[in-house]
């Protein structure tokens, strides 16, 4: 079955850096859209960015427009690999973030990485 | 404020039927995008539980239920049980701020 696993996640100073990955497994990853959406008390559900998969004639990535410029999405198809690489961080960017499957829609979810910017 | 409108609180007694309303504009629900349906249990990662509108992924009983209709969409739950109790979070895209949008979420709670 598929399985999706986040790492990375942590207490960072705002200001600070901070890399997730997300192993994913049972399903072929290469050809598909991965996305990030991140879970906040105050906010609930926010989609963050995705990313499309090699069924598409150029990989692009898109993003919410408060992470732009500050976060990047990236993978590695050989490893099966989903990275969300965050600079910049800001209080507001505290939250559980998840790994998901999917584009417009989120068919699998990992268990969440909490990510919490404090000083 | 979410561009996807939930009711924060809907509660049912076993074995009744509950429903949750999603409302939205024309720019989302109204403008032909689909709607989806997510369960969050305590303490979990949320679950897809409606896909298109109507969709049950496997796996999903099908006491749960969707529909759609004019700016604005529903998820039911008939035969409540007490292992239905979750938040749940409707989903769509906006055409004018060029994103997926997600309600508020709706705490259901059964008696």
């Amino acid at each position: 079955q598929v399985q999706l696993v986040e790492s990375g996640g942590g207490l960072v100073k705002p200001g600070g850096s901070l890399r997730l990955s997300c192993t994913a497994s049972g399903f072929t990853f290469s050809d598909s859209y991965m996305s990030w959406v991140r879970q906040t008390p105050g906010k609930g559900l926010e989609w963050v960015a995705f990313i499309s998969g090699s069924s598409s004639y150029t990989e692009y990535a898109e993003y919410v427009e408060s992470v732009k410029g500050r976060f990047s999405i990236s993978r590695d198809n050989a490893k099966n690999s989903l990275f969300l690489h965050m600079d910049s961080l800001t209080v507001e960017d505290t939250a559980v973030y998840y790994c998901v499957t999917g584009q417009l829609f989120y068919y699998d979810w990992g268990q969440g990485s909490l990510v919490t910017v404090s000083s | 404020q979410s561009a996807l409108t939930q009711p924060p609180s809907v509660s049912g007694a076993p074995g009744q039927r509950v429903t949750i309303s999603c409302t939205g504009s024309s720019s989302n629900i109204g403008g032909g995008y689909d709607v989806h349906w997510y369960q969050q249990l305590p303490g979990r990662a949320p679950r897809l539980l409606i896909y298109g509108n109507v969709n049950r992924p496997s796996g999903v009983p099908d006491r749960f239920s969707g529909s759609k209709s004019g700016t604005s969409a529903s998820l039911a739950i008939t035969g409540l049980q007490a292992e239905d109790e979750a938040d749940y979070y409707c989903q769509s895209s906006d055409s004018s701020l060029r994103r997926v949008v997600f309600g508020g979420g709706t705490k259901v709670t059964v008696l």
